[in-house]
């Protein structure tokens, strides 16, 4: 099993929609979680952490459900610059160190 | 602030060749991260540094990778001999703080022929 899953995609979904991504962790001592998103060719880019009680920006929502090992990314009213990779990270490391897992990704198109 | 500064942004070179790749993080970040990312395999955690320390290297793939961090200003990662199966893209990422946001820079696209 991998450290960190994520559904590749692409998930293509039409301007307005709302559109959700889920992100599976293997280490159940894991303490920090974020959403970076990436455009094509270009470099991640942090998109927000996630809490333990979720957080909320703007049209995106982050949860993290512990018992089930895994964080999500909520979109709600996508636009057309949506469109690009959501990495999940997952840090693994012992408390007070780094062990940044990237997942490989979901690629998201917005469709016009 | 200029941001994470990678050279150089292309690299093509020949097996068996030396590579030295190099980073400049955002000035007064403490950490420094080497990334690897393929097709396959994403982004992989070569090595991070804080200040100017190697903390974790277990990222590196082989005795072929290097990395050092002189001063706070510079890093490489240098691959001798370099292989067809390192191409990929290198990113180097700086951060202010344990836990905090990593920012990236524009990456090193490397090619082994």
């Amino acid at each position: 099993r991998k450290e960190v899953e994520q559904d590749p995609g692409p998930f293509n979904v039409p301007e307005g929609a709302t559109v959700a991504f889920n992100c599976t962790y293997s280490n159940s001592a894991s303490q920090s979680f974020f959403w970076y998103r990436q455009d094509c060719r270009k470099e991640p880019k942090l998109l927000m952490s996630v809490y333990s009680s979720g957080n909320e920006d703007g049209r995106f929502t982050a949860q993290l459900n512990r018992a089930s090992q895994y964080i999500s990314l909520l979109i709600r009213d996508s636009k057309l610059s949506d469109s690009a990779t959501y990495l999940c990270v997952v840090n693994m490391g012992p408390s007070g160190t780094y062990k940044y897992i990237f997942g490989t990704g979901t690629r998201l198109k917005v469709l016009a | 602030d200029a941001g994470v500064i990678q050279s150089p942004r292309h690299e093509v070179t020949e097996m068996g060749q030396e590579v030295t790749l190099r980073c400049k993080p955002i000035s007064g970040h403490d950490y420094l991260f080497w990334y690897r990312q393929t097709m396959m395999r994403g982004l992989e955690l070569l090595i991070y540094f804080n200040n100017n320390v190697p903390i974790d290297d277990s990222g590196m793939p082989e005795d072929r990778f290097s990395a050092k961090m002189p001063n706070a200003s510079f890093s490489t990662l240098k691959i001798q001999p370099s292989e067809p199966r390192d191409s990929a893209v290198y990113f180097c990422a700086s951060s202010l703080s344990q836990g905090g946001e990593q920012y990236f820079g524009p990456g090193t696209r490397l090619t082994v022929t």
